[in-house]
């Protein structure tokens, strides 16, 4: 089985503007998350979906925002980037929301 | 606020000893502690976990240590090898509101042969 596909895995972009980040959940899982990982730190959660709904939101600004299609795939969108949004970002894909998170490598997002 | 602090930053171990890395939470509603392995471009990937009705479990070399009243916890990794080397996080959640993840700040481990 495939495990969590995140596309692209790297992007630069210049601040100001927009990005669209992409993820497959595992076949079967209905629950993704995103995080955000600054380079020394650990994860910081941004949202979560379930069956297409937000469940939960992370201390983000609105520039942020994400959806979960029927297939339960998911994207996150960055509009008005800024430097401090270079991160790895990561996606994390589950059967529900009480169970532990499988992750994706991530997509390393460059802000110049 | 929600805070998972871990210690300490780094760590460096000889081949075959024990690394120990710990934790510190502060919402006492957390009922879920993972501990996650990372490796250099790749995500995080879930290693061992805890809930607090137990003060250890163990899977292999890893044991993870609990301590309720302290509120906190830690990672005792036995043997170190060198391909234990990785970046670890501790974390926390509430399993029964949605399981998402406040992460402590991370250690990276460096075994040396």
């Amino acid at each position: 089985d495939a495990g969590v596909t995140q596309s692209p895995t790297h992007l630069i972009k210049t601040r100001g503007q927009h990005v669209t980040l992409r993820c497959s959940p595992i076949s079967g899982h209905k629950s993704v998350s995103w995080y955000q990982q600054v380079l020394g730190q650990g994860p910081q959660f941004i949202f979560q979906y379930y069956e297409k709904e937000e469940r939960g939101r992370g201390n983000f600004p609105d520039r942020f925002s994400a959806r979960q299609f029927p297939n339960y795939s998911s994207e996150l969108n960055v509009n008005a980037l800024l430097l401090g949004d270079s991160a790895l970002y990561l996606c994390a894909s589950s059967w529900d929301r009480g169970h532990g998170y499988t992750f994706g490598s991530g997509t390393r997002l460059t802000v110049v | 606020q929600q805070q998972v602090k871990q210690s300490p930053q780094s760590l460096i171990v000889q081949k075959g000893g024990i690394s120990i890395i710990n934790c510190a939470y502060e919402n006492t509603a957390f009922d879920y502690f993972p501990w996650y392995q990372q490796f250099p471009g790749k995500g995080p990937a879930l290693l061992i976990a805890i809930r607090p009705d137990v003060s250890e479990k163990k899977e292999g070399r890893f044991t993870i240590s609990f301590n309720k009243s302290a509120k906190q916890f830690s990672l005792h990794i036995m043997d170190s090898q060198p391909g234990d080397s990785a970046t670890y996080f501790c974390a926390a959640s509430q399993e029964n509101a949605g399981n998402m993840l406040t992460f402590g700040g991370g250690t990276r481990l460096m075994v040396k042969p």
